[in-house]
């Protein structure tokens, strides 16, 4: 079965950081692109970063770029996501999604990241 | 102003249709984009639905029904979801996303109500 499984959420100081991982099973990670997405309490979907199958190609949120980065490793079809002076407004659950000819075709059931004193 | 922009909600009867809509903003030409929509239900993750730019260039995800198509109104600027014979599992969230200046968008999202 094709799985993308999230973790590393949790409870997070304002201004700390939080590194989350994607494992994915049942499919060629090596070959895929690999986004992702993030969901607030009771909000929309936001778009925080893509990836490229082979690490070439990154794209960030214009409204993140410098807090988040995104990494994979393939030998451990692996996907991360970095998240440093973590922010109120950062609490959400985070989704990494599989793209397949442009769509977000598999998802995981996210990890939820709550920033909070 | 949003570059994507739905309705938060929207109600229709049990075997009615439904129309969706994602209005672009002014300046962003639907008619360059594919529109992408995606189904989301309460505690679970979103699916993909299909996507349409013209007739000639659409796709329906693996396994949804043919009651879910995408159109265009170029004069609204806008790209439209129509469900057709509504089943009470329709409701849900809906979102219309498009990749734009390098980035993937999201429209606010509609919740759909089947009453």
């Amino acid at each position: 079965e094709e799985q993308l499984v999230e973790s590393g959420g949790g409870l997070v100081h304002p201004g700390g950081s939080l590194r989350l991982s994607c494992a994915a099973s049942g499919f060629t990670f090596s070959d895929c692109d690999i986004n992702w997405v993030r969901q607030a309490p009771g909000k929309g979907l936001e778009w925080i970063s893509f990836i490229s199958a082979n690490s070439r190609a990154i794209y960030d949120a214009d409204s993140l770029k410098g807090r988040f980065t995104i990494s994979r490793d393939n030998a451990k079809n692996s996907l991360y996501l970095q998240m440093n002076s973590l922010r109120a407004e950062d609490t959400a659950v985070y989704y990494c999604a599989r793209v397949v000819d442009w769509n977000f075709d598999l998802w995981g059931r996210g990890t939820l990241v709550t920033v909070s004193s | 102003q949003a570059v994507l922009t739905q309705p938060s909600s929207l109600s229709a009867s049990p075997g009615a249709s439904a129309s969706l809509t994602c209005t672009l903003r002014s300046g962003v030409n639907v008619g360059t984009y594919r529109i992408y929509w995606y189904q989301q239900k309460p505690g679970s993750p979103p699916q993909y639905l299909l996507r349409y730019k013209a007739e000639s260039d659409k796709q329906q995800g693996s396994g949804v029904p043919s009651r879910f198509s995408g159109f265009k109104d170029a004069t609204a600027n806008a790209g439209i979801l129509v469900i057709s014979g509504l089943q009470s599992e329709d409701e849900a969230d809906y979102y219309c996303m498009i990749w734009h200046n390098n980035n993937w968008v999201f429209g606010g999202g509609t919740k759909l109500t089947v009453l």
